[in-house]
């Protein structure tokens, strides 16, 4: 089984400053990671994954992600924040390699990501 | 289409009402799941499929909550009986291989349990 825990449950940031907000699974197997953001009302649009390969991955709006095995964490970064940036943003984690079929995604309890002008 | 379908988008019931949501998944998308979003943040699994079959229904409570997904017709999530606490939104989500690759998501439908 998996379980994930978003340590911050809230981050407020001013524009243009950076962002860090961070995620933490547990596993017995190995794992796929994710970040998906939900923006106000609407439905969770997947913002990144990491399957395997480079530790680092990127989205197109600026946002990365870094594997870290050790440390089990997958913590999402930006290096600068806007106001379109508001958002709820929730890690998940779902165990596949070797594993036939459906499988289903863990969240996070989420972190608000707030950026004041 | 590139999307999964959810309708309706609102619903509101009466308490001890029934409850039917729908999901069209993307074509081609041999996995379907749904989840219920509580208290605005936390996400619970409910069931999955593999095609017409259910996969894993560790998160459906049973004796209301039924689900199935039929050939050439959308999904659908029923709430027997609703209760003021099945008040949330439900997503479904579908992927190609599993999950992997990363589920695509409805917009939801926001249960409203009066």
């Amino acid at each position: 089984a998996q379980s994930v825990t978003q340590l911050d449950s809230q981050v407020p940031v001013f524009e243009e400053a950076p962002v860090e907000l961070r995620c933490n699974y547990s596993s017995s197997v190995s794992v796929y990671l994710f970040w998906y953001v939900q923006y106000p009302n609407q439905g969770l649009q997947l913002l990144l994954k990491y399957l395997s390969g480079s530790t680092l991955v990127e989205s197109i709006n600026g946002f990365e992600a870094e594997f870290n095995k050790s440390q089990t964490s997958f913590h999402l970064r930006k290096p600068s924040v806007h106001i379109s940036d508001t958002a709820e943003y929730f890690c998940a984690v779902t165990g596949l390699f070797g594993i036939q079929g459906a499988q289903k995604l863990v969240f996070g309890q989420g972190t608000r990501l707030t950026i004041n002008p | 289409g590139e999307e999964v379908a959810q309708t309706p988008k609102h619903l509101v019931r009466g308490e001890g009402q029934k409850a039917k949501l729908y999901c069209a998944p993307i074509k081609g998308h041999s996995y379907v799941f749904w989840y219920q979003q509580v208290l605005k943040n936390e996400f619970k699994f409910l069931i999955s499929f593999q095609n017409e079959n259910v996969f894993d229904e560790t998160g459906m409570p049973k004796e209301r909550f039924s689900a199935k997904c039929l050939p050439n017709s959308p999904c659908s999530l029923e709430i027997q009986a609703t209760k003021l606490e099945d008040s949330a939104v439900y997503f479904c989500a579908s992927s190609q291989f599993g999950g992997g690759e990363g589920y695509t998501f409805g917009s939801g439908t926001r249960l409203t349990v009066v």
